[in-house]
């Protein structure tokens, strides 16, 4: 079963808007952790944000926030007054169980974003 | 945050070759290494666990015997591709973290491609 669902393959968004990417996972641990990841067209991951399973409030970094809705197992992803810069491939990726040196980190299909000028 | 450097960034091998590509965590020691492969436009894949000192745990459906991975230390892992065919042609990127530390850091990724 897939654990991780992002739903808009490609999404297209005018420069300053705001954007919010969809994320929703499947799991039956108590305690997970939640991750969005950047991919440039160079192909390296840059982490953007974290949110834990406890944590009461939603993670934010900057421009960037996490929507985290544990009842509807969502962690939508924020992008506040995008920019160019900001196209590329998003991924939301779960760790799943305690958090332990050997938990492993599974991806979603992942959202290409397009930021229009 | 940490860096991870993946060495090459690039190879191009001919079919029936190995290739060998390098993980190293550069400022941390890391304790747990992931291999992941990527096709073109599709999500990273989990080939592999490792944690330095032992044996790679592999996901389903990954070949160990074909994909060799060694976490001898605990700033480098190596993945190593043997008798390499053009469906192996891929891009192969490793992660590293330390200890609980919650985020893994990403290598800058290695683009395989077997002739």
């Amino acid at each position: 079963a897939q654990k991780i669902t992002q739903t808009q393959p490609g999404m297209f968004v005018q420069e300053k808007e705001a954007v919010t990417l969809d994320c929703t996972y499947d799991t039956s641990d108590q305690s997970y952790g939640l991750f969005w990841y950047k991919q440039p067209s160079s192909g390296e991951m840059i982490f953007l944000i974290y949110q834990g399973s406890y944590d009461e409030q939603n993670a934010t970094e900057g421009r960037y926030s996490l929507n985290f809705q544990k009842a509807r197992k969502s962690a939508n992803l924020v992008i506040s007054a995008s920019q160019l810069g900001d196209s590329a491939m998003y991924f939301c990726a779960m760790r799943e169980g305690r958090r332990s040196s050997a938990s492993k980190i599974i991806f979603g299909s992942g959202t290409r974003l397009s930021i229009r000028p | 945050g940490a860096v991870v450097s993946q060495h090459p960034s690039w190879v191009i091998c001919k079919s029936g070759t190995s290739v060998k590509i390098e993980c190293r965590s550069l400022d941390f020691q890391a304790t747990t290494m992931f291999w992941y492969r990527q096709f073109p436009k599709q999500s990273l894949m989990l080939m592999a666990t490792s944690n330095e000192g032992s044996k790679a745990t592999y996901e389903q459906g990954v070949e160990k015997d074909k994909f060799l991975i060694n976490h001898a230390s605990l700033t480098l892992s190596t993945l190593t591709v043997t008798s390499a065919h053009p469906e192996d042609s891929s891009f192969y990127i490793c992660s590293a973290k330390s200890g609980l530390n919650t985020e893994a850091f990403f290598g800058q990724g290695t683009r395989l491609t077997v002739v």
